[in-house]
């Protein structure tokens, strides 16, 4: 059973610094790996998939680079904003085709950047 | 991106009465999903709404309390039965598009006294 893991809890840097979000998983058999931010009252928003085919993917500020081998992945975050606060959460799919849509969770990064 | 709009955002419940949610998708997508997000804990999937078929349901869940309606490829409702304070989370709805990736509605808040 696939359990994921997301440290720190809570991160509290000032504007301008580039900060790292882990995740971590229990089976390297993952198909895909996932990031999302949460805003209260607004849902979540897909950042970035990465198949378990590749190393890294890109979007902007946002670099998220996967290692099955070590079952960990990482949100890189440059030139942090106020605008990033939010929290962040990582999902892990162990199958697509009748599996799909089924993501196992971490519990999150709680983000605060400070002007 | 679809648009998902969920509906209610929030509502306070007494015990032992149900409440229906619905999500509304301004396209046709083939599943879709729901999970539910405890205070403090991070999401679990409760099932997956096909059209034309009966949801599937997780481990842990059962139709009697979560039972889900998929009546065409834009719309799904989940109705929580039966409230007790346990119940008391945020719902949300996802589909699929795009490859896998999963997009999310705006979820509803759900406090149960």
């Amino acid at each position: 059973k696939q359990e994921v893991t997301q440290i720190p809890a809570a991160l509290s840097v000032p504007e301008g610094e580039n900060l790292v979000l882990n995740c971590s998983f229990t089976d390297s058999a993952i198909y895909n790996l996932q990031w999302f931010r949460q805003d209260p009252g607004k849902g979540l928003t897909s950042l970035l998939l990465i198949q378990s085919s590749q190393r890294e993917q890109t979007s902007g500020r946002l670099n998220a680079s996967l290692d099955k081998s070590s079952g960990r992945s990482t949100l890189y975050i440059a030139a942090s904003q106020p605008g990033d606060s939010a929290t962040y959460l990582c999902a892990g799919a162990n199958a697509g085709g009748t599996s799909y849509g089924k993501l196992t969770f971490g519990q999150g990064t709680i983000l605060t950047v400070h002007p | 991106s679809a648009v998902i709009s969920q509906k209610p955002s929030r509502d306070i419940c007494q015990r032992g009465t149900s409440l229906t949610i619905q999500c509304q998708v301004d396209s046709q997508v083939t599943m879709m999903f729901w999970y539910r997000q405890q205070p403090g804990q991070s999401l679990t999937l409760i099932a997956t709404a096909n059209q034309g078929s009966e949801a599937t349901y997780e481990s842990g869940f059962v139709i009697d309390k979560f039972p889900i309606s998929r009546p065409n490829l834009t719309f799904s409702t989940l109705t929580v039965s039966n409230m007790s304070p346990e119940d008391s989370s945020i719902y949300l709805c996802s589909i699929g598009q795009g490859g896998e990736k999963l997009f999310f509605g705006s979820g509803t808040q759900l406090s149960v006294l």
